[in-house]
């Protein structure tokens, strides 16, 4: 069975781009969450999907925006990039939605804003 | 809103019994999830207590307190591959896992 995949792998992008992060999740898995996670600051939630629907978001500025697709894979969107902007971005999977038990981890797309 | 306190750093060495501690701050509690995470890599789910008390996975087990808002994690007989981030994480009603800091380990020879 596969794992959760993202892609790219690795990002650079200039100050005041956009950027495009991907994710499939496992199959049969229809939550996905996206993480931030920059230098000392642990894991910070960005965004719950389910079902096509985002269920939750985290304290990030609008330009953090996504979406979920049929196929429950996402795409999450970072607009008008500042330099803290740079960070891992990790999206995991979970079949029980928002039960907060067993997720599980995509590698991470590392994003880098010069 | 939630807080989580984890030590940042606890050192050990091979073979030796270390305790990561977790208190947490937050309502509509379900559970504490732990995850471990080596550098660079995708963190892995190691366990899940939504009861009070200890629950063994073979060389980790995990402890909670409902009442005290508090658990953590306990790794025996560690080993150089234990050294990595170990991050506690409540689960909470209506919402994604929300988690603390981390806590890096390193296990020396």
């Amino acid at each position: 069975e596969a794992g959760v995949t993202q892609s790219p792998t690795h990002l650079i992008k200039t100050r005041g781009q956009q950027a495009t992060l991907r994710c499939s999740p496992i199959s049969g898995h229809t939550s996905v969450y996206w993480y931030q996670q920059a230098l000392g600051l642990g894991l910070q939630f960005l965004l719950w999907y389910d079902e096509g629907e985002e269920r939750n978001r985290g304290n990030f500025p609008p330009r953090f925006s996504g979406r979920q697709f049929p196929n429950y894979s996402s795409e999450l969107n970072v607009n008008a990039l500042e330099l803290e902007d740079s960070a891992l971005y990790l999206c995991a999977s979970s079949l029980l939605a928002g039960q907060g038990r067993g997720y599980t981890f995509g590698s991470g797309t590392r994003l880098t804003v010069v | 809103g939630q807080s989580l306190e984890q030590p940042s750093e606890v050192t050990a060495v091979e073979g030796a019994i270390v305790q990561i501690n977790c208190t947490y701050q937050t309502s509509g509690f379900y559970g504490l999830s732990w995850y471990q995470q080596h550098d660079g890599g995708a963190p892995t789910f190691l366990s899940y207590n939504a009861l009070d008390g200890l629950e063994e996975t073979g060389r980790f087990s995990s402890f909670l307190s409902r009442s005290d808002s508090y658990g953590y994690l306990l790794l025996q007989e560690l080993q150089m591959k234990d050294s990595a981030s170990y991050f506690c994480a409540v689960a909470q009603a209506g919402t994604a896992l929300i988690f603390g800091k981390g806590t890096t380990l390193s296990v020396s020879s």
